[in-house]
């Protein structure tokens, strides 16, 4: 079936320190892959996506590759910020049943801490 | 754009009893969904709308739970005689039709069901 493992949290890290959250999918067919982002006492909010192989989804200074040969869609950024803490979700969109619909499958999240 | 939102914020009820949460989406999308997460996992998909019909359903949603959208606007979620297994947090997103696969959901901040 269609999942998404992603390394287990939480990650902390000083200020200006370089982050990687990774994250491994399987999947049927060709999913567009996420990374979502939920602040403290916020709503999941969509941080950037890819939609093919070798697409680079970035926002907000984060970026991540879709690499299929790796199946991988690791998040970085180069240098976090205390506002960065939050947990992240990588996720992809997986086919339902019979139907050809889809909807987002997501992993279990990895909480991010940033001290200052 | 208001966002999505949902209603109540928090619920705490005796096991057996019913109970239904509200979501309004952002007026201009077409697709609802409703997600469950419990502590430390990624949102795990309910049910989704088109408008208001309901084209999705988990096998994750037992008998005990029903949702509707009426008149294709807001939603309801209820769960009857619920279990102390029920407790999670219900989210509800939204988006608009045309998406093909990038599946951009506007998620609510939920609503934190506790059963005793």
């Amino acid at each position: 079936g269609n999942s998404v493992t992603q390394m287990e949290g939480p990650v902390t890290l000083s200020e200006e320190a370089f982050l990687t959250i990774n994250c491994t999918y399987t999947a049927t067919g060709y999913p567009s892959l996420f990374w979502y982002v939920q602040y403290p006492g916020e709503g999941l909010q969509l941080l950037l996506k890819a939609t093919k192989a070798d697409d680079k989804g970035s926002n907000k200074g984060f970026e991540a590759t879709y690499r299929k040969e790796t199946t991988s869609f690791h998040l970085e950024k180069g240098s976090v910020q205390v506002s960065d803490s939050a947990v992240y979700f990588c996720a992809l969109t997986a086919i339902l049943g019979d139907t050809g619909r889809r909807a987002l499958t997501f992993g279990s999240g990895t909480r991010l801490q940033v001290q200052p | 754009d208001t966002g999505v939102s949902q209603d109540p914020r928090h619920k705490i009820t005796k096991r057996g009893q019913n109970v239904t949460f509200r979501c309004d989406p952002i007026s201009e999308h077409n697709r609802l969904y409703w997600y469950r997460q419990t502590l430390g996992q990624g949102p795990e998909f309910l049910t989704y709308f088109q408008n208001e019909a309901q084209l999705e359903k988990s096998r994750l949603l037992s008998d005990r739970f029903s949702a509707e959208r009426p008149k294709g606007s807001f939603s309801t979620l209820e769960i009857q005689r619920t279990e102390q297994g029920d407790s999670a947090m219900y989210l509800c997103a939204s988006s608009p039709t045309r998406q093909g696969t990038n599946e951009k959901l506007f998620f609510g901040s939920g609503t934190q069901l506790s059963v005793l």
